[in-house]
């Protein structure tokens, strides 16, 4: 089975820019989803088909992919963003990274 | 307004049996390929099970085949997960979301511990 890795914490300034990566070969053939997960509550789908944002979904969240990298990036960070946020993809979730803005 | 409600979660004996279900409603479930999720007490989100639309095809996550049985009730609109041998790390939250995640339930805790 693949494996897909992301760090395990990013953290920023409010304003900053946030960059969230995960690696894995099976990037190179499948596209990638992310999802925001808050403490309590079920994820929420924030990029899927590696750059698309679902309805509803702010301008600030983008994703971008090279290689076998997706990088899910959240332009100016604000405070409501802090949560932990995971790739996927092929049946396959990353460990998920804790967002920090403070 | 589409709504996914699991349950069916509780607590378990190690070796136990459990059946979680997932209703839905608000969308045509019978076209909508859909995945059972899992997230261990603090832990990351784990992928468990998925099945097409008419139930003819499953996948199942190393960590659970041969113990897990995805299926669904179309007429019912209901997913299921029949839990077998379960185990101490099996203990999580159970979600139901579909095929593109767009949706998920609530999620339904399971514990197995004696």
């Amino acid at each position: 089975s693949y494996e897909l890795t992301q760090p395990s914490s990013v953290s920023v300034s409010p304003g900053q820019t946030a960059r969230i990566t995960c690696s894995g070969d099976v990037l190179a053939k499948k596209y990638a989803r992310w999802f925001q997960q808050k403490p309590g509550q079920a994820p929420v789908l924030v990029i899927y088909k590696d750059s698309e944002r679902p309805s509803g979904i702010p301008e600030r969240f983008s994703g971008s992919s090279s290689g076998t990298t997706v990088t899910l990036t959240i332009s100016g960070a604000q405070v409501e963003d802090e949560a932990d946020y995971y790739c996927y993809s092929a049946e396959v979730f990353g460990g998920g990274t804790k967002l920090t803005v403070l | 307004e589409v709504q996914l409600v699991e349950s069916g979660g509780g607590l378990v004996q190690p070796g136990g049996s459990l059946r979680l279900s997932c209703a839905a409603s608000g969308f045509t479930f019978s076209s909508y390929w859909m995945h059972w999720v899992r997230q261990a007490p603090g832990k990351g989100l784990v992928w468990v099970s998925r099945i097409n639309s008419d139930g003819s095809s499953t996948s199942y996550a190393d960590s659970v085949k041969g113990r897990f049985t995805i299926s669904r009730d179309n007429a019912k609109n209901t997913l299921y997960l029949q839990m077998n041998s379960l185990r101490a790390e099996d203990t999580a939250v159970y979600y139901c979301a579909t095929v593109t995640f767009d949706y998920w339930g609530q999620g339904t805790l399971v514990t197995v511990s004696s």
